[in-house]
């Protein structure tokens, strides 16, 4: 069965560092999106990718956040500056033309 | 008043009951209702997904949607202790290619056997 791939799992960064965080939808999907949960908090949407470009994006998705497909097959979110409070699980999802979005296990950020 | 509201228990059962798990919801926008489950530290898996409002059957789940009274619910019957999860609502509103998720805060079930 089709499946949406993260990596890494894990990822632990210094404050102010760059981190890239990768994911690989299912293939004949056609929309991608980012949602993060705090702990203990909803999952909160991001950002929503079609066509190459950013459908919407949340209050959460500042300057330093940007999502890129840097080829047919992978979708990234890149945070440039990360603070503390970036520290969450960010999951990946896609979905068809049915709108039912399925998603990938997830990053855990660990901002130091 | 939050956009989607879910009780986050823990709600525990003895193993064979049935689970009622309900969200409520303010914007009369959404249309696409889904119930997801979700292991400790693991992404959200799709059980159940409605369009506008009725009842949906599979297996031992059933998704009610009652858009009058912005109202969702899913039903377990003969619950398992492998039923034992956090399961979050999630909706959104028909609006073109975007179809963003709107969560409540999910409700940790203990199924116990």
């Amino acid at each position: 069965e089709p499946e949406v791939t993260q990596t890494p799992s894990h990822q632990v960064t210094q404050m102010g560092q760059e981190v890239i965080l990768r994911c690989v939808p299912i293939s004949n999907h056609l929309y991608f999106y980012w949602y993060r949960q705090i702990l203990g908090q909803k999952v909160e949407f991001l950002v929503s990718f079609y066509n190459n470009e950013i459908s919407e994006k949340s209050e959460i998705f500042d300057d330093q956040f940007s999502v890129e497909r840097p080829d047919g097959s992978n979708f990234t979110l890149k945070i440039r500056s990360t603070k503390l409070e970036d520290s969450a699980m960010y999951f990946c999802a896609s979905s068809g033309s049915s709108g039912v979005q399925f998603f990938g296990p997830g990053t855990r950020l660990t901002v130091l | 008043q939050k956009e989607v509201e879910q009780d986050p228990g823990p709600l525990s059962v003895p193993e064979g009951a049935i689970v009622s798990l309900n969200c409520t919801y303010s914007n009369s926008a959404f249309q696409y209702f889904m119930w997801y489950r979700q292991y400790s530290r693991k992404g959200p898996e799709l059980l159940m997904y409605t369009y506008s409002s009725g009842n949906k059957e599979d297996g031992r789940f059933t998704a009610q949607v009652d858009k009058s009274s912005k109202y969702i619910s899913l039903f377990i019957r003969d619950s398992q202790p492998s039923d034992s999860a956090t399961y979050l609502c999630a909706m959104s509103a028909v609006a073109g290619n975007n179809r963003k998720l709107i969560w409540g805060l999910g409700t940790s079930l203990a199924v116990n056997p």
